[in-house]
């Protein structure tokens, strides 16, 4: 069954300091993989995608993530992080049915 | 702007009623959906729609109950079986139906059950 782990449930980063988000998921082909941001009380918004070709990929507002199919991770980061990405983050599965797996998330806090 | 939007933002209601929320898209998008957000569980797919007058049950869908009139028309109606109702609700779309296609999300509504 696929699914997708983020195992940090609350991150806390100082300004500036660099910040990596893991994320596992579990398919038996080739995913398709995406990670979300939320504000508090809003919907989610796209950080980047992947479906193929180079492993790293680069998103939204200094994000990146890289591809490990001998890891099954996906992981986020970003070089310095600024107060404005204080959300919650969210990994997904596109399966090749209808549906996207969400991981249950990560809360990042910036403290200055 | 194209996009998609949900209302009302926040919404009550008593034990036993039915509510229904509102989703719009105007991305001219066939798939939509609806899920369901609690704290500490991420979202979970309460139905989909690949195409007008075509849906399908998602990993929580008792209690709910859509329809899809229109292309750009996804409402969703929490009706009194659904024995916790209280949550943060998200509709999506994507162009397509399946798992290769980004989804786009609207605000969500806050529904709580006084």
């Amino acid at each position: 069954a696929q699914s997708v782990t983020q195992p940090d449930i609350h991150i806390t980063v100082s300004e500036g300091a660099s910040l990596e988000l893991r994320c596992n998921y579990s398919y038996g082909a080739t995913p398709y993989l995406f990670w979300y941001v939320q504000s508090p009380g809003q919907g989610l918004q796209l950080l980047l995608k992947y479906f193929s070709g180079d492993t790293l990929v680069q998103g939204i507002k200094g994000f990146e993530a890289e591809f490990k199919r001998s890891q099954s991770s996906f992981n986020l980061r970003k070089p310095s992080v600024h107060w404005s990405d204080a959300a919650e983050y969210f990994c997904a599965v596109g399966a090749t049915g209808n549906q996207f797996y969400f991981g249950t998330g990560t809360s990042l806090t910036v403290i200055p | 702007d194209g996009g998609i939007t949900q209302s009302p933002k926040y919404l009550f209601r008593k034990e036993g009623q039915n509510v229904t929320l509102s989703c719009e898209q105007n991305l001219n998008h066939d798939a939509m959906y609806w899920y369901r957000q609690d704290p500490g569980q991420g979202l979970r797919l309460i139905y989909y729609s690949q195409i007008v007058n075509d849906f399908q049950k998602g990993d929580i869908a008792e209690g709910y109950s859509v329809s899809r009139e229109k292309k750009e028309s996804f409402p969703l109606t929490v009706t009194s079986a659904q024995k916790n109702p209280t949550a943060f609700y998200l509709c999506a779309s994507s162009i397509l139906a399946g798992g290769n296609n980004e989804q786009f999300f609207g605000p969500g509504t806050r529904l709580t059950v006084l």
